[in-house]
């Protein structure tokens, strides 16, 4: 079975600060993909940031980086200068090359406070 | 369109009568997918299509549901004889390339009552 878990179902973090979401995954395939969406409440998932397996480098989008440590299969989101528009849940997820679906974790509710 | 669209945006429908979900996708995009979300749950993929191929129903929880695509564009998920452990948000999302992430539209609430 492939599985993704996020062991943190609730973060919270002071705004302008720093917080780090948790994920691991378990698949036997070499070649994926890993992704981190957002979903406000307005329900739509919004890709956050995208990381290939094959590359070691951490992929970072402005505020948003990762910590990839693929033979521990973990892939955490770090969130610098948090904003309240941050606030929402966050879903890992990863793709494997030989396929087309996404799987999910449960995801991980961000609570940004004044 | 600019974004996928989703209609209903809420769906509130009788136990045991059938509901269809629309998914209008990013035009020219040729992959589209549909997942549910349940409530406390990840995301479960429910049915894929590319461009002209069969669609891939692997993830289809029963017989009671089924979808088409018309045209290689809008799709639409059929749930027939609802009952109250379909209520869900459904979510469809489409792409041009696998692989660079989907986009997803905001989903359509339904609640089985």
């Amino acid at each position: 079975a492939q599985t993704v878990t996020q062991s943190q179902p609730e973060m919270s973090v002071q705004e302008a600060e720093t917080v780090t979401l948790s994920c691991t995954y378990d698949t036997s395939e070499s070649d994926y993909y890993l992704f981190w969406y957002k979903q406000p409440p307005s329900r739509q998932m919004i890709l956050v940031i995208r990381q290939e397996a094959y590359k070691q480098q951490n992929a970072t989008e402005n505020r948003f980086s990762v910590n990839f440590q693929k033979a521990a299969k973990s892939f955490s989101l770090k969130i610098s200068d948090s904003q309240l528009g941050d606030a929402a849940m966050y879903f890992c997820a990863y793709e494997v090359n030989s396929g087309y679906a996404l799987n999910f974790g449960k995801g991980t509710s961000l609570l940004v406070t004044p | 369109g600019a974004g996928v669209s989703q209609s209903p945006s809420n769906k509130v429908t009788e136990k045991g009568k059938d509901v269809e979900l629309r998914c209008d996708p990013i035009s020219g995009h040729t992959a589209l997918y549909w997942y549910r979300q349940s409530l406390g749950q990840g995301l479960e993929f429910l049915i894929y299509f590319q461009g002209n191929s069969a669609p891939d129903k692997s993830g289809l929880p029963s017989d009671r549901f089924s979808a088409e695509r018309t045209g290689g564009s809008v799709s639409t998920l059929t749930i027939q004889r609802t009952q109250q452990e379909d209520s869900a948000v459904y979510l469809c999302a489409s792409s041009l390339v696998e692989y660079y992430g989907y986009t997803f539209g905001s989903g359509t609430r339904l609640t089985v009552v």
